[in-house]
C-alpha cells in the first residue's frame, strides 16, 4: 500500500521569505501523480500544484514550485515570497491507477507579518 | 467559484437527530468521495462512489450512509447523530483516471450536542 509522510506538523515563515514543506512517499509503482493541496482556515481545499512521475522537470506555478526526487521518493513544495494568504494547511498526496488519492497528515504553515 | 457544493456549511444538532449532509457537483464527474477531517486535520475516507448506484465504504469505519441516485448528487446521512460524530466533513469528486486529482467542496462542520 502507498503511504505519504509529511514530517513537519507545523512550519512558520516570515512574510516575503521562502519556505519548503517536505513530503516523502512509498510506492512500488512507476506511473503516478503527486499533488500539493492547500486548505485555508474554514475554506475550500484547492489544488496548488501537481507533478507527473514520468516528467523529470519540476513543476512550477507562479510562486509555488516542487523539488521532485523520484529515486528518493521525495516531493517537497517551495513557496517563494510568502504572503499572509499562504497561511493554511498543506497536504501532499499521491495517486496512481486503480487506487484512491492517498494524503499525508498535513503541514500547518503560519506566515508572520 | 466552486464547482462542488456542500450544504450546510455549519450545523449544530442535538443527539439522536437524523441529518443529511448534501453534496452536489456540476462537473459531470463519475467519482465522488466523503472524507472526515479530525481536529488534527488528518483526512479519513469514509465513503466513495464510482458512479450511479455504486457506493463503497472507505478506510475509516463510519455509522453514516450514502446514496448515489444521480451522477451529480452524493448525500451523506446520519440516522442518529451522536457527539462522536462531531467533525468536519469534506465532499470531493474526480474524473476517471488519476491525473487530475480531486476537486473539493467547502466542507460541512457538524457539531452534535
Amino acid at each position: 500500500a502507498q503511504t505519504v509522510t509529511q514530517s513537519q506538523p507545523e512550519m512558520s515563515v516570515q512574510e516575503a521569505e521562502t519556505v519548503t514543506l517536505s513530503c516523502t512517499y512509498d510506492t512500488s509503482e512507476s506511473d503516478y501523480y503527486l499533488f500539493w493541496y492547500k486548505q485555508p482556515p474554514s475554506r475550500q481545499m484547492i489544488l496548488v500544484i501537481r507533478q507527473e512521475a514520468y516528467k523529470q522537470q519540476n513543476a512550477t506555478e507562479n510562486r509555488f514550485s516542487v523539488n521532485f526526487q523520484k529515486a528518493a521518493k521525495s516531493f517537497s513544495l517551495k513557496i517563494s515570497d510568502s504572503q499572509l494568504g499562504d497561511a493554511a494547511m498543506y497536504f501532499c498526496a499521491y495517486h496512481n491507477a486503480g487506487n484512491m488519492l492517498t494524503f499525508g497528515g498535513g503541514t500547518r504553515l503560519m506566515v508572520k507579518p | 467559484e466552486a464547482d462542488i457544493y456542500q450544504t450546510p456549511r455549519y450545523l449544530v444538532i442535538g443527539t439522536g437527530k437524523k441529518i443529511t449532509l448534501e453534496c452536489s457537483q456540476t462537473m459531470g464527474h463519475d467519482k465522488m468521495y466523503w472524507y472526515q477531517q479530525d481536529p488534527g486535520m488528518e483526512l479519513h475516507l469514509i465513503h466513495y462512489s464510482y458512479g450511479v448506484n455504486s457506493t463503497e465504504k472507505g478506510d475509516l469505519s463510519s455509522e453514516s450512509t450514502v446514496s448515489r441516485i444521480r451522477t451529480e448528487h452524493f448525500p451523506l446521512t446520519l440516522e442518529s447523530a451522536r457527539p462522536s460524530h462531531t467533525s468536519q466533513y469534506l465532499c470531493a469528486s474526480s474524473v476517471r483516471g488519476f491525473q487530475e486529482g480531486y476537486t473539493f467542496g467547502s466542507g460541512t462542520r457538524l457539531t452534535v450536542v
